[in-house]
């Protein structure tokens, strides 16, 4: 089973900067089989990046990802108010899938 | 557009049978294009996927949960279900039922990508 490690726990940050998340596989993700969800409280989780780096409909562009192998991130260039939230990293290229912990981005 | 629904119990007692069923609309449960999953999130922590289904009734499981769950589909009705035995306060959790795209060559492009609103189980006597 592949173990996703994310960081920070939790990341404090004020609206207009940037967000960089970080989520380590303990095997190799096959083919960048790596997507990233966001989640706000009360809520499902919502799709933003497949594939490590092509955003799901809808996305807007300040979210990107980036990496391969075991090293993935998700950046959101530029914070707005509705991003604070949950972030969760899965891979999905070998059985069982799997989820990371969570990042939290909370407002500073 | 497609919408999934989670339906079922919100209590169940240890030791008894954990049973919902995800209402899908605005898309076929039978199109050969998707799989449809579960997953759950106990209060306060991270995700777990349970398992997936095919139309076809091919279905595929978390290895530490295999033994007791049991996941079906009815395509006359646009449902699938799910069936979690002998439950223990540990399956306490929000289930979510997804839509998973079937995998298009190496695209990546088979992560769930519409989910349902969730529905909070909890097992107690």
């Amino acid at each position: 089973e592949s173990v996703l490690t994310q960081s920070p726990g939790t990341l404090s940050l004020s609206p207009g900067e940037r967000a960089t998340l970080s989520c380590r596989a303990s095997q190799s993700v096959s083919s960048s089989y790596l997507a990233w969800y966001q989640q706000k409280p009360g809520q499902a989780p919502r799709l933003l990046i497949y594939g490590a780096s092509s955003r799901a409909t809808g996305i807007p562009d300040r979210f990107s990802g980036s990496g391969s192998g075991t090293d993935f991130t998700l950046t959101i260039s530029r914070l707005e108010p509705e991003d604070f939230a949950v972030y969760y990293c899965q891979q999905y290229g070998s059985s069982p899938l799997t989820f990371g912990g969570g990042t939290k981005v909370e407002i500073k | 557009q497609v919408q999934l629904q989670e339906s079922g119990p919100g209590l169940v007692k240890p030791s008894e049978t954990l049973s919902l069923t995800c209402t899908v609309s605005g898309a076929s449960i039978s199109s050969s294009s998707y799989y449809w999953g579960w997953i759950r999130q106990p209060p306060g922590k991270g995700l777990e996927w349970i398992g997936n289904i095919y139309y076809s009734g091919s279905t595929y499981y978390k290895p530490s949960l295999k033994s007791r769950v049991t996941i079906s589909v009815d395509t006359s009705k646009n449902q699938f279900s799910l069936k979690v035995s002998s439950v223990t306060a540990a399956d306490t959790a929000v289930y979510y039922c997804a839509r998973r795209p079937r995998r298009i060559a190496a695209a990546g492009n088979d992560a769930f990508d519409i989910w349902g609103q969730g529905t909070m189980v909890t097992v107690s006597s």
